[in-house]
């Protein structure tokens, strides 16, 4: 079964403070996404990584940063967090199957910043 | 630009009943696409993807999804709904240039003793 963990569940910030979520896969995928999830926005692209040591940018990667220092774990970091990051975060990885490419989600990060 | 629209934000269904949730997309060429449910406090996980080929994918839990081209739609259907079917349905399209998923908003399903 693929599994996808990501800590902590729930996590209140101050404005300005630095936040590290946190993603561990063991399904050994190349394939790591961060996704954050709005009402009415669905899913929208913050980070991904096709392997240790790579990160890209998504459709929203304004404030965010990432770090994959190993295949096992990917990390999204908010080195100066907002109230507009408030959302809710999930990490996925993927099983690298191209255009049919299936996603295994982590159960989700609620980020609340005061 | 490629897109997914899932016009309905939220869907009541009786338990038993028929349920039809829409997904439109606008994508040139052939797409892949994929529905995901999401139940409550929980990640997304995928309930069937469409390859090019036979319209009619049949995916877990008795969902099953058509895709139209002429329609430019991937409606997913299940024959009678169950309780524990109530949550967050999401249909996504691949994209062409770097395999990166376009998600619909999302319909909610509820479920009506």
């Amino acid at each position: 079964e693929a599994a996808v963990t990501q800590s902590p569940r729930n996590k209140v910030a101050v404005t300005g403070g630095k936040v590290t979520l946190s993603c561990n896969q063991t399904n050994n995928h190349n394939n790591m996404y961060w996704y954050r999830q709005d009402t009415g926005h669905g899913l929208r692209l913050i980070h991904y990584s096709y392997g240790a040591g790579s990160t890209e940018k998504g459709d929203i990667p304004d404030g965010y940063k990432a770090s994959r220092p190993s295949q096992e774990n990917f990390s999204l970091i908010l080195e100066l967090a907002t109230p507009s990051q408030t959302s809710v975060y999930f990490c996925a990885s993927g099983d690298a199957d191209w255009s049919a490419e299936t996603l295994y989600f982590g159960s989700g990060t609620r980020l609340t910043v005061l | 630009a490629q897109s997914v629209t899932q016009p309905d934000a939220r869907v009541t269904v009786s338990e038993g009943a028929s349920l039809q949730l829409r997904c439109k997309y606008s994508y040139f060429g052939t797409p892949y696409l994929f529905w995901y449910v999401q139940y409550p406090r929980q990640g997304l996980q995928l309930l069937l993807k469409y390859y090019p080929g036979d319209p009619v994918v049949q995916g877990v839990n008795g969902f099953e999804a058509e895709f139209s081209k002429s329609n430019s739609s991937f409606h997913l259907r299940k024959a009678s709904v169950h309780w524990s079917d109530w949550a967050v349905y999401f249909c996504a399209v691949s994209q062409d240039s770097n395999y990166q998923l376009i998600w619909g908003s999302g319909t909610k399903l509820i479920i009506k003793p």
